[in-house]
C-alpha cells in the first residue's frame, strides 16, 4: 500500500523565518493535496497539485510537485504566528482513495 | 452554506456502549468518507461512500458501520465501543477530483 512520509515531524521557527515541509510518497504520485489543521478544528484545504513540476502559490505559501522524486514540498516565506498549525499532505492511491501523511506540526514564535 | 457538519463535537462513552456519529453535507457531493486521527498516525480512512446506497471499507473499518441512505448524510456507528476507538473522527465530502471538505471533527473518549 502507498504511504506518505512527512518531514520534519515538528518545526519551531522564529517569526519572519522561511521554512520547508516535505512529503515523500512510497509510490508514484498522481496528484497531491496540502491541508492545514489548527488545534480543535478540521482540515482546511490549501493547494492541489496535479502535474509533475507544477508549482502553486497562495499568499506566502508555495507548493511544488516533483513527480520523479515522488515528492512535494511546501515552503513558507517570512513565517507569521498565523501559519502555526499542523500541515498534512494527502494523495490519491491507486483506487482513488485519499491517503494522508502523518503531519508536520509548526510553531512560530515572535 | 454550512459545508460539512459533524455532531456531536465531544463525546465520552463507556466500553461496550454504542453510538452514532452524525455527518451531513449540503454541497450535493457524491463522495463522503470517515477518517480517524490519532497522534503520530495521520488520518486513516475508516469507510467511504461514492453515492447514496453505496459504501465500502477503508483502511481501518473494524468496529464501525456506515450507511448512506441519502446524498446528504453519512452516519458512522460504533457498535460496541472499545478504548482503542478513542480518537478524533473527521467526516469529509467531495465531488469528482475536487479537494475534500472536512468537518470540524468529533472528539471521542472511551473509558
Amino acid at each position: 500500500s502507498q504511504e506518505l512520509e512527512q518531514s520534519p515531524q515538528s518545526l519551531i521557527v522564529q517569526e519572519g523565518k522561511n521554512l520547508t515541509i516535505n512529503c515523500t510518497s512510497s509510490k508514484t504520485l498522481y496528484g497531491l493535496y496540502w491541508y492545514k489543521q489548527k488545534y480543535g478544528e478540521g482540515l482546511i484545504f490549501l493547494m492541489m497539485l496535479q502535474k509533475g513540476g507544477e508549482e502553486k502559490s497562495h499568499e506566502k505559501i508555495t507548493a511544488k510537485l516533483d513527480e520523479k522524486k515522488q515528492q512535494s514540498s511546501l515552503h513558507i516565506t517570512a513565517s507569521q504566528p498565523s501559519h502555526a498549525g499542523i500541515y498534512l499532505c494527502g494523495a490519491p492511491d491507486n483506487t482513488d482513495k485519499l491517503i494522508f501523511g502523518t503531519g508536520t506540526r509548526l510553531q512560530v514564535f515572535p | 452554506n454550512a459545508g460539512v457538519t459533524q455532531t456531536p463535537k465531544f463525546q465520552v462513552l463507556k466500553t461496550g456502549q454504542s453510538m452514532t456519529l452524525q455527518c451531513a453535507q449540503d454541497m450535493n457531493h457524491e463522495y463522503m468518507s470517515w477518517y480517524r486521527q490519532d497522534p503520530g498516525m495521520g488520518l486513516r480512512l475508516i469507510h467511504y461512500s461514492v453515492g447514496a446506497g453505496i459504501t465500502d471499507q477503508g483502511e481501518v473499518p473494524n468496529g464501525y458501520n456506515v450507511s448512506r441512505s441519502t446524498t446528504e448524510d453519512f452516519p458512522l456507528r460504533l457498535l460496541s465501543a472499545a478504548p482503542s476507538q478513542t480518537s478524533v473522527y473527521f467526516c469529509a465530502s467531495s465531488s469528482g477530483k475536487q479537494p475534500q471538505h472536512f468537518g470540524d471533527g468529533t472528539r471521542l473518549s472511551i473509558l
